[in-house]
C-alpha cells in the first residue's frame, strides 16, 4: 500500500512559468516532509522540506504547501528553468524516523 | 570532497550469483542507508545504519545484508541474486539519525540480473 502517492507521473511547463507538483499522503503518524530532486544517472538531492507545525516553507524559487487536513502537500516553482527539468521525489516521515517516498513526477521545462 | 561513492556503477548477473555493493562517504556522517528503486515504486529502504557498529533492517530487507565496515563504509550484499533484485540502488548518508537529518545520495548502481 503506497502511502505516500505522486499521482502525475510527468509535468511540462513553459520556462518562465509555474510549476506545480503534487503529493498525497495517507498515514496520518507522518509530520515531516521533504522534496528531493533527481538528474538522470544521479543520486537525488534534498530541495526543501517543512515540518506538519507548518503550512509553508519557502527557499528562493521553491516554496512547499502543506494542507494537513486535506493530507496533501505541493511543490511550486517560480519561475521554472529549463535546469529545473528532473524528477522530483516528495517524501514523509512520522514515527519511526524513516523516509517514505513517493514515485516521482518527471517535469520538464521548455523554452 | 567527494560526497557518497559507489561502485561498481552497472553490473549484470545470473539468478544465482553472489554480488557485494560498495558504498562510502567522506562527509563524517554517522548514519547510512541502502534504498531500492523501481518503476512506479519509489525509493525504498532495505537497511540502514543508525551509526557505527549498528544495522538495522528497511521495508525490503529480504535478499539482502549489510555491513557498516567502519564510519566511512557500509555495503550491501546479495548471496544469491535474483530477477526481482534487478534495481537501482542508492546508497545515502546523513549526519545524524532523524527525521530531519538531510539525506545525501550517492550515484546509483544499476544491477540488472538474469
Amino acid at each position: 500500500d503506497q502511502q505516500v502517492k505522486q499521482n502525475s507521473p510527468s509535468l511540462s511547463v513553459q520556462e518562465g512559468r509555474i510549476s506545480i507538483l503534487n503529493c498525497d499522503y495517507t498515514n496520518s503518524m507522518f509530520d515531516y516532509f521533504l522534496w528531493y530532486k533527481k538528474y538522470p544517472a544521479e543520486g537525488p538531492t534534498f530541495l526543501i522540506s517543512i515540518s506538519s507545525i507548518k503550512d509553508k516553507n519557502e527557499d528562493g524559487r521553491f516554496t512547499v504547501f502543506l494542507n494537513k487536513s486535506a493530507k496533501h502537500l505541493s511543490l511550486h516553482i517560480v519561475p521554472s528553468q529549463p535546469g529545473d527539468s528532473a524528477v522530483y521525489f516528495c517524501a514523509a516521515s512520522g514515527g519511526t524516523d524513516k523516509l517514505i517516498f513517493g514515485t516521482g513526477t518527471r517535469l520538464q521545462v521548455f523554452p | 570532497n567527494a560526497g557518497v561513492t559507489q561502485t561498481p556503477k552497472f553490473q549484470v548477473l545470473k539468478t544465482g550469483q553472489s554480488m557485494t555493493l560498495q558504498c562510502a562517504q567522506d562527509m563524517n556522517h554517522n548514519s547510512m542507508y541502502w534504498y531500492r528503486q523501481d518503476p512506479g515504486m519509489g525509493l525504498r529502504l532495505i537497511y540502514y545504519s543508525a551509526s557505527e557498529g549498528t544495522t538495522d533492517k528497511g521495508e525490503v530487507p529480504n535478499g539482502y545484508n549489510v555491513s557498516r565496515l567502519n564510519k566511512r563504509e557500509f555495503s550491501l550484499r546479495l548471496e544469491s541474486a535474483a530477477p526481482s533484485q534487478t534495481s537501482v540502488y542508492f546508497c545515502a548518508s546523513s549526519e545524524g539519525w532523524g527525521i530531519q537529518e538531510t539525506q545525501y545520495f550517492g550515484p546509483g548502481t544499476r544491477l540488472l540480473v538474469l
